[in-house]
């Protein structure tokens, strides 16, 4: 499976608009991306995954690039409660493990 | 439903002890997955499970062994208990899902200490 660069930490104020980057850019053509957050230690929580097509769901959106080679997960209003460590991650279609990194700590700012 | 749950929440062990740590899911699915998780570092996967009588080694599988006779669990076991082996044990299950999204469904964790 391909692996995934984040940056490990970034802050945004609370309301706005959290927009986190990975860059996988050794992803293949049937690799999907994933995003899942850990908030406190606890047991981390899927928040949505993409192949090719921008998705959107009731917790955010997934921006991914044309040549696939990285992505963005924008969380449209944060509030304190998305505070957490997100982790990208991309998966081959033929294999169900999914190749956890260190994340992105998303500190909420009020 | 109460998704996955895992017991105990928390243990000490002393070296060279055994432990089974037991995961239960109630929402039917294949795929069950154990993985462990040291400070500040992401999942690391150590077992896994497509079903029933059928599991697989993921990255760090070394002082842990797994069965899978029902689908509901999937307990992990430790022998000879180490000091590298103090982390936090997370149980997932996943199912295709209506999207094929195979979306992982956590259990709280066992926080495990071994002095």
């Amino acid at each position: 499976d391909a692996k995934t660069t984040q940056p490990p930490s970034m802050d945004c104020a609370e309301g706005r608009a959290a927009n986190l980057p990975c860059n996988h850019s050794t992803i293949s053509g049937n690799e999907y991306v994933y995003w899942y957050r850990q908030i406190h230690s606890q047991g981390p929580q899927y928040i949505i995954h993409g192949l090719k097509n921008n998705e959107t769901n009731e917790m955010a959106s997934l921006i991914i690039t044309e040549d696939r080679k990285s992505s963005t997960l924008i969380l449209p209003h944060a509030t304190l409660r998305d505070t957490a460590v997100y982790y990208c991650i991309v998966r081959s279609d033929s294999n169900y493990q999914l190749i956890w990194g260190a994340g992105t700590k998303l500190i909420i700012k009020p | 439903n109460a998704g996955v749950t895992q017991t105990p929440k928390f243990r000490i062990l002393k070296i060279g002890q055994s432990m089974t740590l037991q995961c239960t899911q109630d929402m039917n699915h294949n795929y069950m997955y154990w993985y462990r998780q040291d400070p500040g570092m992401g999942l690391k996967l150590i077992y896994y499970s497509v079903g029933a009588g059928i599991t697989d080694k993921g990255e760090v599988p070394n002082g842990y062994n797994v069965s899978r006779s029902t689908t509901e669990d999937f307990p992990l076991r430790l022998e000879l208990a180490a000091p590298s082996q103090t982390s936090v044990y997370f149980c997932a299950s996943s199912s295709p899902g209506t999207s094929g999204s195979y979306e992982q469904f956590f259990g709280p964790g066992t926080r495990l200490t071994v002095l």
